[in-house]
This record gives structure tokens, C-alpha cells and sequence, in this order.
């Protein structure tokens, strides 16, 4: 289908453990980002992809790993995953000749005990 | 530093009645905004959005003002229904060679009362 979906929608992890989480978009969009929603912070950016092989940090990037070998694929790493990290997470899309619009997935749900 | 806001949590209103969400910012270079809406274990939805040429965006029941003065600017439901519960972000690009990156609000709780 076309659009953008993460996955998995939901995770448990435990403190320590690497995790990835994975972002596809099938419209060949540009710019793709992740954020993470916490109560009380709204969403804050946490890395930002302005096409293939460029990735840059946003407002919250420690403990996290990107990378972007394909325009379609933004996968976001958390290499030693910590209780803070337990989080909604959402990546999104957005099309340079659509401005500042941005298309966001279904979000992962990720637990880490 | 918290460049947009919105300082009301939560908002209840009676259907069919005018819902009205706030936001603030604080940065002058700002010069486009975005509203969102968000359901329950779903992602953000882009809602409608305004440039700073304009003091009035509207799209059917939605309705966004700018005050750029007051570096203000509110999302009008009228009227509101049911399905509008939600949870509302206000948007904002930052300027400069980051404008792609947006920057939101923390967002604010809608429940419309049957």
C-alpha cells in the first residue's frame, strides 16, 4: 500500500538491548524524520534525513543511530536502549514541492523495561 | 527554549458549539504555521495551515488566525462535533537552512461532548 508505515507498532525491550525500528515510505519523498511523543513534551525530533546518505541530528539525539542507504528507508537504531527511551515514535515524510507538510506514520509503541 | 505553545492542556466543549485552540510562538522569523490533528494510536494528521501573508486560513469548519503582532494564532471548529476529539499540535518550520524541520507545540486534548 502506499504511504508511510512503521514497524513494528509495538516493542518491549529490556535495558541494554539494541532495537530498530523501521520507516517506509513509497512516496519518494525527500525529507523523512523521527520523533518521539512523551507526555508533557509533545513531539521533539530526534534525527532528520534530507535525502539518501544525509542525516543530521535534531532536538533530541542521544542514544539514537540513523542511516539512510535508500530514499525510501529511515531506520532509527537504539543502540543500548535505556528506560528513558520508552516512548511513542513516529517518522514522518515531506515532499520539498509540498513545503513544510509532513506525512507521519502510525507510530511504534516501544516499552523498555 | 519552547519556540511554539500551548498552554491549554485540555479543552472540553458541548457539541455544535465554536472549539478554540491557542497557540503562541515566540520567534519573529517564524512565518508559516501548521496545525495537526491527532487520534488515539494513530500518527498526526496535517489539518490546515496559514503564512504569515495572511491573517485567516479556512477550510470548512476548520478556521485558522494569525496574529502576528501578538505572535498569536488560534484554530476555530465551528461547529464542533464528536469526531473532532483529539489531540491538536500547532506547527512551525524553523527558519533558516532547517526550514523542512518543524517545530510543534505539546499539544492540546479537544473532547467534544455529545
Amino acid at each position: 500500500d502506499a504511504g508511510i508505515t512503521q514497524s513494528p507498532r509495538y516493542k518491549i525491550t529490556e535495558t541494554g538491548r539494541q532495537v530498530t525500528l523501521m520507516c517506509h515510505q513509497t512516496w519518494s519523498h525527500s525529507y523523512m524524520f523521527w520523533y518521539r511523543q512523551d507526555l508533557g513534551h509533545g513531539l521533539r525530533l530526534i534525527y532528520y534525513s534530507a535525502a539518501a546518505d544525509i542525516t543530521d541530528k535534531g532536538e533530541v539525539p542521544d542514544g539514537y543511530v540513523v542511516s539512510r542507504s535508500k530514499t525510501e528507508n529511515f531506520p532509527l537504531t537504539l543502540e543500548s536502549a535505556t528506560r528513558s527511551q520508552t516512548s511513542v515514535y513516529f517518522c514522518a515524510s515531506s515532499d520539498i514541492h509540498r513545503g513544510n507538510i509532513q506525512y507521519f506514520g502510525a507510530g511504534t509503541r516501544l516499552s523498555v523495561l | 527554549d519552547q519556540q511554539v505553545k500551548q498552554n491549554s492542556p485540555s479543552l472540553s466543549v458541548q457539541e455544535g458549539r465554536i472549539s478554540i485552540l491557542n497557540c503562541d510562538y515566540t520567534n519573529s522569523m517564524f512565518d508559516y504555521f501548521l496545525w495537526y490533528k491527532k487520534y488515539p494510536a494513530e500518527g498526526p494528521t496535517f489539518l490546515i495551515s496559514i503564512s504569515s501573508i495572511k491573517d485567516k486560513n479556512e477550510d470548512g469548519r476548520f478556521t485558522v488566525f494569525l496574529n502576528k503582532s501578538a505572535k498569536h494564532l488560534s484554530l476555530h471548529i465551528v461547529p464542533s462535533q464528536p469526531g473532532d476529539s483529539a489531540v491538536y499540535f500547532c506547527a512551525a518550520p524553523r527558519s533558516g537552512a532547517g526550514s523542512y524541520q518543524l517545530t510543534f507545540g505539546k499539544g492540546t486534548k479537544l473532547s467534544v461532548i455529545p
